[in-house]
């Protein structure tokens, strides 16, 4: 069974650009998280996703983040624009739902540095 | 509010010892879950363990045990028989009602 894929596995860019990461859940999981991870520190949540609908985005920094789940299957989370404090993993999980029992998933993550 | 608590940024342990990675956690939900993921040095998240807040044995996977004290509301780690690929870093993790939080890891080094 094919894991979690995430692309692209690093990006460098310069402050104020935009960029984009994509996820691709295991097969059958209908929950897709997001998470930042800083250095040293554990996963932040930044949104999760029912199917299509974002359910917990309370932590998304709405003025310049943004992601979507069409169709309730692959994801795309966008920067728009970057800055200097973005710099850090983007980690993206799947699972299968279900409460307290709800074992994540991860991918191999995104490392993003800004320039 | 629910929080996850890791004390210990770092530790040491002789191959083939164990060793006990601590967490202790708070939170309001009745009922909620308990996990522990390894991140090695190549960053992907690998699921370890998992103690649901009704279970009433530890639970146990392979050289991997969750020490599990609903009272004091720890869930720690037990490594039985250290392998230098042992050598990550270990998050605690809690999944209550509506929420999964992290806690901020410990480091483990195994000694050859």
């Amino acid at each position: 069974e094919a894991g979690v894929v995430q692309s692209p596995r690093y990006k460098i860019i310069e402050k104020k650009q935009p960029v984009a990461f994509w996820c691709n859940p295991i097969s059958g999981h209908n929950t897709l998280y997001w998470y930042l991870q800083n250095l040293g520190q554990g996963p932040e949540l930044l949104i999760r996703y029912e199917n299509e609908e974002a359910v917990d985005d309370s932590q998304l920094p709405k003025d310049r983040f943004s992601a979507e789940r069409l169709k309730g299957v692959d994801s795309t989370l966008k920067i728009q624009p970057a800055e200097l404090g973005d710099s850090a993993v983007y980690l993206c999980a799947s699972s299968l739902g279900g409460g307290r029992t709800d074992t994540q998933y991860f991918g191999p993550g995104t490392r993003l540095t800004v320039l | 509010a629910q929080k996850i608590t890791q004390t210990q940024p770092g530790m040491f342990v002789q191959e083939k010892e164990a060793v006990t990675l601590d967490c202790t956690y708070d939170t309001s939900d009745p009922s909620y879950g308990l996990f522990w993921y390894k991140q090695p040095s190549s960053g992907e998240m690998i699921f370890l363990i998992y103690q649901g807040s009704y279970d009433q044995q530890n639970a146990t996977e392979g050289r991997y045990s969750l020490n599990f004290q609903k009272a004091r509301k720890s869930a720690n780690l037990v490594i039985s028989a250290s392998q230098l690929g042992d050598s990550a870093m270990y998050f605690c993790a809690m999944r209550g009602t509506y929420k999964y939080i992290f806690g901020t890891g410990t480091r483990l080094k195994v000694l050859a």
